[in-house]
């Protein structure tokens, strides 16, 4: 069963508007969520993370958004640059340490 | 530090033949993880050590697949047998804090097997 899901498998984005990457998990035992970005043939970048007992993360152009209740997580990316177009994976961590990975979500940023 | 590197970076074999990869970590990273990633799918998880120890095994590890990370520094991944339901790209990433937070993982560039 995927308990790390992105509905999305790609996104489009005008240069400078927002970029909203959604991602939803199933099991509430999850406590850390990272976001990574892959090129291709590259291995992925770390981005963002954020624990479970907080709400809102920001670094920078990057903030990831995490709602318990909905099991939903969303990084928002302010303001989109053509740089940007990437795969992003949403990532939980189990209690062992493990990543459960989604199945990504491909970003364009249009000039 | 460079980074996690990975070795070979590309690897075409034929079907039956023994492969092995090679993964250095983070230097003082203590966690080191092996993922799998296939063409649309978000990577993984196939096995990771503490230090020296083997912690856990994916169920996607057949006894085909064996990892090694003698005295705690790199790591091998050794695939017997290869199948073409092998081919894929494998990725290695280390930590250096135990789970619970802060605990990101940095990915190498990963070996592309390709199984013919």
């Amino acid at each position: 069963d995927q308990q790390v899901k992105q509905n999305s498998p790609s996104l489009s984005v005008q240069e400078g508007r927002i970029s909203i990457l959604n991602c939803d998990y199933t099991n509430s035992m999850f406590d850390y969520f990272l976001w990574y970005k892959k090129y291709p043939a590259e291995g992925p970048t770390f981005l963002i993370s954020i624990s479970s007992i907080k709400d809102k993360n920001e670094d920078g152009r990057f903030t990831v958004f995490l709602n318990k209740s909905a099991k939903h997580l969303s990084l928002h990316i302010v303001p989109s640059q053509p740089g940007d177009s990437a795969v992003y994976f949403c990532a939980a961590m189990n209690q062992g340490g493990k990543l459960i990975f989604g199945q990504g979500t491909e970003l364009s940023v249009k000039p | 530090d460079t980074g996690v590197s990975q070795n070979p970076r590309h690897k075409i074999t034929k079907r039956g033949q023994n492969v092995t990869f090679r993964c250095d970590p983070i230097s003082e990273h203590n966690r080191l993880y092996w993922y799998r990633q296939t063409l649309g799918q978000g990577p993984e998880f196939l096995t990771y050590f503490q230090n020296e120890a083997q912690l856990e095994k994916s169920r996607l590890l057949s006894d085909r697949f064996s990892a090694e990370r003698p005295k705690g520094s790199f790591s091998t991944l050794e695939i017997q047998r290869t199948e073409q339901g092998d081919s894929a790209m494998y990725l290695c990433a280390s930590s250096s804090r135990p789970a619970g937070g802060g605990n990101e993982q940095f990915f190498g560039p990963g070996t592309r097997l390709t199984v013919l």
